[in-house]
């Protein structure tokens, strides 16, 4: 069974760069089989995918994040990445990681989720 | 970008049917994910390319697609499906694939 478990700062000045990583087990991030993927929530709203890597490298972004996101994978340590540069009190939110199997893509195994906080 | 529209919220009777409607530009020729989220809880897939269930989600659960709205329906509804849901797809047409509803509050009357 996959897990997946996120890990980071939970507090982040304003203007600087959110960093997360998701440990995955139970399954190799190196995998055909999976795509990784980071979906946000901000309090008191509705789920925001932010982008998602697959095996190969190939990475996709939420068109109004994709200036400021880059996700990528450590495949010796089986964790992917988060970063999401000049931050605002807008990224506040819960992170999660999640995994999409190839077939449906759908987000199947999820993180527990990392609530981080933009302030000063 | 692909915009999925849900209503914020539903309410419906213990024992009655409840369904949930997403709605999407012929929405029909996509697949279409669904998910619970119960507060503090990381989200659960309820159900995956329209009306496939995982493992261990309950009978009651199922799903259809069709022309512009999908729905997701839960029979015989129960207090604990009190949460928010949300109807998800990948446009893997789009440089941008992942796109979420707004999500659905299920009120348990």
């Amino acid at each position: 069974q996959l897990q997946l478990q996120e890990s980071g700062p939970g507090l982040v000045k304003p203007s600087e760069t959110l960093s997360l990583t998701c440990n995955v087990s139970g399954a190799s991030i190196s995998s055909s089989i999976y795509y990784w993927g980071w979906i946000r929530q901000p309090p008191g709203k509705g789920l925001e995918w932010i982008g998602s890597i697959y095996y190969t490298g190939s990475a996709y972004y939420d068109p109004s994040l994709k200036s400021r996101v880059t996700i990528s994978e450590d495949t010796s340590k089986n964790q992917f990445s988060l970063k999401l540069s000049s931050v605002t009190a807008a990224d506040t939110a819960v992170y999660y990681c999640a995994s999409q199997h190839f077939l449906t893509v759908a987000f199947d195994y999820w993180g527990r989720g990392a609530l981080v906080t933009v302030s000063s | 970008s692909y915009v999925l529209t849900q209503p914020p919220s539903v309410s419906v009777a213990p024992g009655q049917t409840a369904t949930i409607a997403c709605g999407g530009n012929n929405i029909g020729s996509k697949r279409v994910h669904w998910y619970q989220q119960k507060p503090g809880q990381a989200p659960v897939l309820v159900v995956y390319d329209d009306r496939d269930r995982p493992s261990g989600i309950p009978e009651r659960f199922s799903g259809s697609n069709s022309g512009n709205t999908a729905t997701l329906t839960i029979s015989r509804v129960e207090a604990g499906d009190e949460a928010d849901y949300y109807c998800q797809l990948w446009d893997s047409s789009s440089d941008h694939p992942g796109v979420f509803g707004g999500g659905t509050k299920l009120t348990v009357l």
